[in-house]
């Protein structure tokens, strides 16, 4: 079944830790995306992928790094320089010219920090 | 500036019934797309219908249905026929160009939680 895996579903961090969700699409889509959903928000735009060595900031992309050293992978990296990281973490990916360029989404990430 | 706009934090609806889900939305893109997105307790985010700013009709996708009012900047969200299952975080987004490369991103509201009482 084609679809999008994030692990590990549940998350825990101390303070001052980096730590790296994963990512995985077998659905052969381009572009990649991470959000990050806090409490009775919509979800806001960390960073983004449109190719395979290349990524660009979205809103929120402070404390945040990633890579995309392959089509179906797109890791994000939590670092110690991001002040309030606890949040649900969504990845999703989109084909270019599809009839609505909606956006897949996988199960998502809770990180807490301790 | 907001441009996805819910001002619905909660709605109640009995099972079987119809229920709307407000959006308004704020572009001067003459070019635009809007969705709706389920989010279950399990957080993952379900695609439920999609409305192009220049679609003739209301698009609609099962029980699911998009009152678009164009020039009243709205593109609400109608459930027929509510069951249990719909109980769900619903959430309005519009389509955004980035700056580089041609993509998009979603801009989303702040949600709506739907309650179907039995």
């Amino acid at each position: 079944d084609g679809g999008i895996t994030q692990s590990p579903k549940y998350l825990f961090r101390k303070e001052g830790q980096n730590v790296t969700l994963s990512c995985e699409q077998n659905l052969n889509h381009d572009a990649m995306y991470w959000y990050r959903q806090d409490p009775g928000q919509g979800l806001r735009l960390i960073y983004y992928s449109q190719i395979v060595n290349d990524f660009q900031k979205g809103d929120i992309a402070e404390g945040y790094s990633v890579s995309r050293e392959k089509k179906e992978s797109f890791p994000l990296t939590v670092t110690s320089a991001q002040k309030n990281p606890t949040a649900f973490y969504l990845c999703a990916s989109s084909i270019k010219d599809s009839v609505y360029n909606e956006q897949f989404f996988g199960p998502g990430t809770r990180l807490t920090v301790l | 500036a907001q441009k996805i706009t819910q001002t619905q934090p909660g709605m109640f609806v009995q099972e079987k019934e119809a229920v709307t889900l407000d959006c308004t939305y704020d572009t001067s893109d003459p070019s635009y797309g809007l969705f709706w997105y389920k989010q279950p307790s399990s957080g993952e985010m379900i695609f439920l219908i999609y409305q192009g700013s220049y679609d003739q009709q209301n698009a609609t996708e099962g029980r699911y249905s998009l009152n678009f009012q164009k020039a009243r900047k709205s593109a609400n969200l109608v459930i027929s026929a509510s069951q249990l299952g719909d109980s769900a975080m619903y959430f309005c987004a519009m389509r955004e160009p980035l700056t580089q490369g041609g993509s998009e991103k979603l801009v989303f509201g702040k949600g709506t939680k739907l309650t179907v009482n039995p």
